[in-house]
């Protein structure tokens, strides 16, 4: 079963709006963290944002915040007054502690393009 | 600070040879650093968990032979790619994780993009 779920396999926004990116995530550990990272076209990949699944209050970095839903378990990155920079993929991703090796799964991603 | 470099940015090779492929963190000590590959248009895939001082954890799927991970020292890791072939071409990623550093993310190198004739 795929643990990190990205329904939007391409969005489009205009610039100087903001736009909401979907993530839900399935897990049965209660220790978790949850990420966004930006791919742009020359492949390095960007840190955005940073969740743990304890933390009370949703993340936020910028012109980025996440909306954490434990419960529905969704994780969705809200850009704010997007940029033409911002175009680019941007994957979810989810850290749960897996034989004491904590490594990250990866979403399929969502292509955003910002429109002038 | 938090930089992870790869080096070769890009190689390409003939069918047959090795690639190695290094991965170090230039400002701070990772104990774990993983290997990613990703295809065109499509979303990372994690190959291995490389451990410093162990041998490294492959995902299922992926030969552990053929991807040599070797993580010496608490700064550098490589993965060789033996017997190169075309369906080896990727984009190959590393990253180390940050926690040593008092981070909570995974730091990315720029990437690997491996072409094989």
């Amino acid at each position: 079963a795929q643990k990190i779920t990205q329904t939007q396999p391409g969005m489009f926004v205009q610039e100087k709006e903001a736009v909401t990116l979907d993530c839900t995530y399935d897990t049965s550990d209660p220790s978790y963290g949850l990420f966004w990272y930006k791919q742009p076209s020359s492949g390095e990949m960007i840190f955005l944002i940073y969740q743990g699944s304890y933390d009370q209050q949703n993340a936020t970095e910028g012109r980025y915040s996440l909306n954490f839903q434990k419960a529905r378990k969704s994780a969705n990155l809200v850009i704010s007054a997007s940029q033409l920079g911002d175009s680019a993929m941007y994957f979810c991703a989810m850290r749960e502690p897996q034989g004491g090796s904590e490594k990250l799964v990866f979403g399929k991603g969502t292509k955003l393009t910002v429109n002038p | 600070g938090a930089v992870v470099s790869q080096h070769p940015s890009r190689v390409i090779c003939k069918s047959g040879t090795s690639v190695k492929i290094e991965c170090r963190s230039l400002d701070f000590q990772a104990t774990t650093m993983f290997w990613y590959r990703q295809f065109p248009k499509q979303s990372l895939m994690l190959m291995a968990t490389s451990n410093e001082g162990s041998k490294a954890t492959y995902e299922q799927g992926v030969e552990k032979d053929k991807f040599l991970i070797n993580h010496a020292s608490l700064t550098l890791s490589t993965l060789t790619v033996t017997s190169a072939h075309p369906e080896d071409s990727s984009f190959y990623i590393c990253s180390a994780d940050g926690r040593l550093a008092g981070e909570d993310e995974q730091f990315f190198g720029p990437g690997t993009r491996l072409t094989v004739l």
